[in-house]
């Protein structure tokens, strides 16, 4: 299995643009997770999914940010606008059941 | 508030020197415990779960203890290629499977 599985590793936009994160989960695994990390805050979760439903939401810091689980082997997270304080590695994760999880290698996105 | 507390932030050892981290909890109605390793460019990789008071796991030079209030990782006569940040994480009652991670504990061994 080639694990999980982001894409871009590395985003540099301007400010006020629109950023899409992708990420394909491992297949079979029926949770995903979108973590967001800095040196400050460490390792925050955002939002994840259960069967491709939303479960928990309440990490995502506002309306600017959203995400999306279309089907088992694809997500989105899209932030519009962005901004400076957004500029952090974004880490999608999956997990079988209550096993641990599997990170992929992440996106590290600056906004200027 | 914090549930996840890890000591020290940074540590340098030398080749061989064996040392502990420490990973403090206030979540009660623990479901599981984690540690994950993470290589700087990299995604955390599992490491262990632990589920129970006085359970305990080994891999290589690591080894991870549990207790009701914090959690251990030993790590027994390091080499260079253990330097990495070591992160907890903890499984509570209060969400179907998510994870609420430490800060990290960032080891280097030196040669």
């Amino acid at each position: 299995d080639a694990g999980v599985i982001q894409s871009p590793r590395h985003e540099v936009t301007e400010m006020g643009q629109e950023v899409t994160l992708r990420c394909k989960p491992i297949s079979g695994h029926d949770y995903l997770f979108w973590y967001r990390q800095t040196m400050m805050r460490g390792l925050e979760l955002l939002i994840y999914f259960n069967n491709n439903v939303p479960i928990d939401d309440s990490g995502m810091p506002e309306d600017r940010f959203s995400a999306k689980m279309p089907n088992a082997s694809f997500s989105t997270l899209k932030i519009q606008p962005s901004e400076p304080r957004d500029s952090a590695v974004y880490f999608c994760a999956s997990s079988f059941g209550e096993a641990g999880y599997t990170f992929g290698s992440g996106t590290r996105l600056t906004v200027v | 508030e914090d549930q996840v507390t890890q000591s020290p932030e940074a540590l340098r050892l030398q080749e061989g020197e064996s040392s502990s981290l420490n990973c403090s909890y206030t979540v009660s109605g623990l479901r599981g415990l984690f540690w994950y390793r993470q290589d700087p460019g990299k995604g955390p990789e599992f490491l262990f779960t632990l589920y129970s008071a006085g359970e305990e796991k080994e891999k290589e030079r690591l080894k991870a203890t549990l207790t009701k209030k914090e959690s251990f990782l030993h790590i027994t006569a390091p080499k260079p290629e253990d330097s990495a940040t070591y992160l907890c994480a903890v499984q509570a009652p209060w969400g179907n499977n998510r994870l609420a991670f430490g800060k990290g504990n960032q080891v280097v061994v030196i040669p």
